[in-house]
């Protein structure tokens, strides 16, 4: 059975760091790419990176490119994303997603960061 | 990059269909086969339905298919049950390499 299971959420100030991290069982990690996507509160699905298995190509959206880096360990089955330079309208739940082509077929069940002073 | 455009809401009857449509444009939708579908109920996890425009993963019911034509896809729904009651999100690969959702549809089974 495929499992995703993220951790790593919190409350965090302004400016701050935080650093999430998918725990992933059930599949053969290192042949499949992951996904970060989020979901402010109230609001829709955002997309916000991307990085295969090989780690050769990784992907990030406007929001992000630049403050966020997308990494993964195979070894541990786990994927991170470290977020720099926080701001408000980062506040999210943050999901993890193994990606299908360019889709996202399966998703863990999410960490919230909220960031507020 | 705006988000693809998805109606806020319809509505169906149980065992009628009902079809969503989200709205892209040549840079996105209309230029790549690369469209899925995703539900959502509240506050759980989305869920997979539709990859590749058409393509269901293993475990989604054939009551859920999608199509697209040129800038735009579409979600059918057919045989609408109560537990089909939730939000939809179609998203499409851009040539930014980059990934876009539509803003969302809450479906309503009356």
């Amino acid at each position: 059975e495929v499992q995703l299971v993220e951790s790593g959420g919190g409350l965090v100030q302004p400016g701050g760091s935080l650093r999430l991290s998918c725990a992933a069982s059930g599949f053969t990690f290192n042949v499949w790419s992951m996904n970060w996507a989020r979901q402010a509160p109230g609001k829709g699905l955002e997309w916000v990176s991307y990085i295969t298995g090989d780690m050769r190509t990784i992907h990030y959206a406007d929001s992000v490119r630049g403050r966020f880096t997308i990494s993964r360990d195979n070894a541990k089955n786990s994927v991170y994303l470290q977020m720099n330079s926080l701001r408000d309208e980062d506040s999210a739940v943050y999901y993890c997603a193994r990606g299908l082509q360019a889709a996202l077929d399966f998703w863990g069940q999410g960490t919230t960061v909220t960031v507020s002073s | 990059q705006s988000a693809l455009t998805q109606p806020a809401s319809v509505s169906g009857s149980p065992g009628q269909s009902i079809t969503i449509s989200c709205i892209g444009s040549s840079s996105d939708v209309g230029n790549y086969n690369f469209v899925s579908w995703y539900q959502q109920h509240p506050g759980k996890a989305p869920k997979c339905l539709i990859y590749e425009v058409s393509n269901r993963p293993s475990g989604v019911s054939n009551r859920f298919s999608g199509s697209k034509s040129g800038n735009t896809a579409s979600l059918t729904i057919s045989g609408l049950q109560a537990e089909d009651e939730g939000y939809y999100y179609c998203a499409s690969y851009t040539g930014r390499s980059t990934r876009l959702f539509g803003g969302g549809t809450k479906l309503t089974v009356l």
